[in-house]
């Protein structure tokens, strides 16, 4: 059964500083790697697909990389600011499927203080 | 296109009451995903269709969680009788290719 799990589940950054999350799964035969952000009482809006062939996808100041080896995958936003401030959840699909059933980490709670 | 569309926003209900959710998802999308998320339990996978057909219900936490599909662009999830310990926000989302579009979610309070 694929285990999802995401440290720290809180961090707090002064403004400007750049952020690292981190995403580990147990089970590295993933199709995908997804990254989603969560505003407070908001549903998930997703920031980064990232596919099993790739080692790494940016959007402006977000970077996704992945190691399907090592069961890993860091999410970098860059020059972080009090709007990024939500929090973020990585999801990876059941073991050799795609497009479905994710399973979800626990989330990163991260406050960007001006 | 509008994102997936999810309605009611907010339901407030009382125990032993029958609760309908309902969502739309994005034109074209295959996959539709019914989620729930609670502060205890985290984001939880409720049931998933392909092309409207039911295709994993595992988990579907009782008898009194129901979920339809009657077309490509219209779902609910019906819950009766509802319980306090269903109180928690439901969120459907829908993919294609992979990448899922969540909606806004209903945020439900049963007393």
């Amino acid at each position: 059964k694929q285990e999802v799990t995401q440290i720290p589940a809180a961090l707090s950054v002064p403004e400007g500083e750049n952020l690292v999350l981190n995403c580990s799964f147990t089970d590295s035969a993933i199709y995908n790697l997804q990254w989603f952000r969560q505003d407070p009482g908001k549903g998930l809006t997703s920031l980064l697909l990232i596919q099993s062939s790739q080692r790494e996808q940016t959007s402006g100041r977000l970077n996704a990389s992945l190691d399907k080896s090592s069961g890993r995958s860091t999410l970098y936003i860059a020059a972080s600011q009090p709007g990024d401030s939500a929090t973020y959840l990585c999801a990876v699909p059941t073991p050799k499927a795609a497009g479905n059933k994710l399973t979800f980490g626990g989330g990163t709670r991260v406050l960007v203080k001006p | 296109d509008a994102g997936v569309i999810q309605s009611p926003r907010h339901e407030v209900t009382e125990m032993g009451q029958e609760v309908t959710l309902r969502c739309k998802p994005i034109s074209g999308h295959d996959y539709l995903f019914w989620y729930r998320q609670t502060m205890m339990r985290g984001l939880e996978l409720l049931i998933y269709f392909n092309n409207n057909v039911p295709i994993d219900d595992s988990g579907m936490p009782e008898d009194r969680f129901s979920a339809k599909m009657p077309n490509a662009s219209f779902s609910t999830l019906k819950i009766q009788p509802s319980e306090p310990r269903d109180s928690a926000v439901y969120f459907c989302a829908s993919s294609l290719a992979g990448e899922q579009y969540f909606g806004p979610g209903t945020r439900l309070t049963v007393t």
